[in-house]
């Protein structure tokens, strides 16, 4: 059970928004840690980096997708769903209580 | 660009060792704070542990679970960061995964680790 804590899975059809939640604790995201979020397109294949500090894009990651942080939760919205967002979805955090990095559990998209 | 090649996965018994290797190319090594990722067979990503810059004191941290058993180096003069993996359990069997920074900003394409008797 992880300390940053996210929905298993969500779902949207092509064309709508979604949102995935990453719930953490004073110890973690409440503390002020930033958070990042990661996209894994196939189990076994390298994540990619979505969103820095919260709410940043690399460049390069479409601006349908953006992150939102506020009080010991964050999330993650992706616009325009396409069927090439269907992928698993991770949050990322610092936790003081573990004196080290912490990924929530993960959220798999699924585009219908 | 930024290349992270990992290697030195393999087949070990528990109870043995292993050490993997990522080598890093399109970036300022020395300069970097490194992260080992892991991610069991149908699991999801688990944070290893993190070396920070030697200008940043060259500290180490590790999750719980491979606290005095991983350790976590580097050689700035072949930019190559090690992690070193003793008393291996079942359990540390997985994907690693060599990351950039305390953010996880790029990722190599990882190298599997499996234990078993």
């Amino acid at each position: 059970q992880s300390v940053l804590t996210q929905p298993p899975s969500v779902s949207g059809a092509p064309g709508q928004r979604v949102t995935i939640s990453c719930t953490g604790r004073s110890s973690n995201i409440g503390a002020g840690y930033d958070v990042y979020w990661y996209q894994q397109q196939l189990p076994g294949t390298a994540p990619k980096l979505l969103i820095y500090a919260n709410s940043n894009r690399p460049s390069g990651v479409p601006d349908r997708f953006s992150g939102s942080k506020s009080g010991t939760s964050a999330s993650l919205a992706i616009t325009g769903l396409q069927a090439e967002d269907e992928a698993d979805y991770y949050c990322q955090s610092y936790d003081t209580s573990l004196s080290g990095r912490v990924f929530g559990g993960g959220t798999k998209l699924t585009v219908l | 660009e930024v290349q992270l090649v990992e290697s030195g996965g393999g087949l070990v018994k528990p109870g043995g060792s292993l050490r993997l290797s990522c080598v890093a190319s399109g970036f300022t090594f020395s300069n970097a704070w490194m992260t080992w990722v892991r991610q069991a067979p149908g699991k999801g990503l688990e944070w290893v542990g993190r070396i920070k810059s030697k200008t940043d004191g060259g500290t180490t941290d590790y999750a719980a679970p491979v606290k005095g058993r991983f350790t976590i180096s580097r050689d700035d003069s072949k930019n190559t960061l090690y992690l070193q993996m003793n008393s291996l359990q079942t359990e540390d069997t997985a994907l690693y995964y060599c990351t950039t920074r305390d953010g996880c900003y790029d990722w190599g394409q990882g190298t599997r680790v499996t234990v078993s008797s």
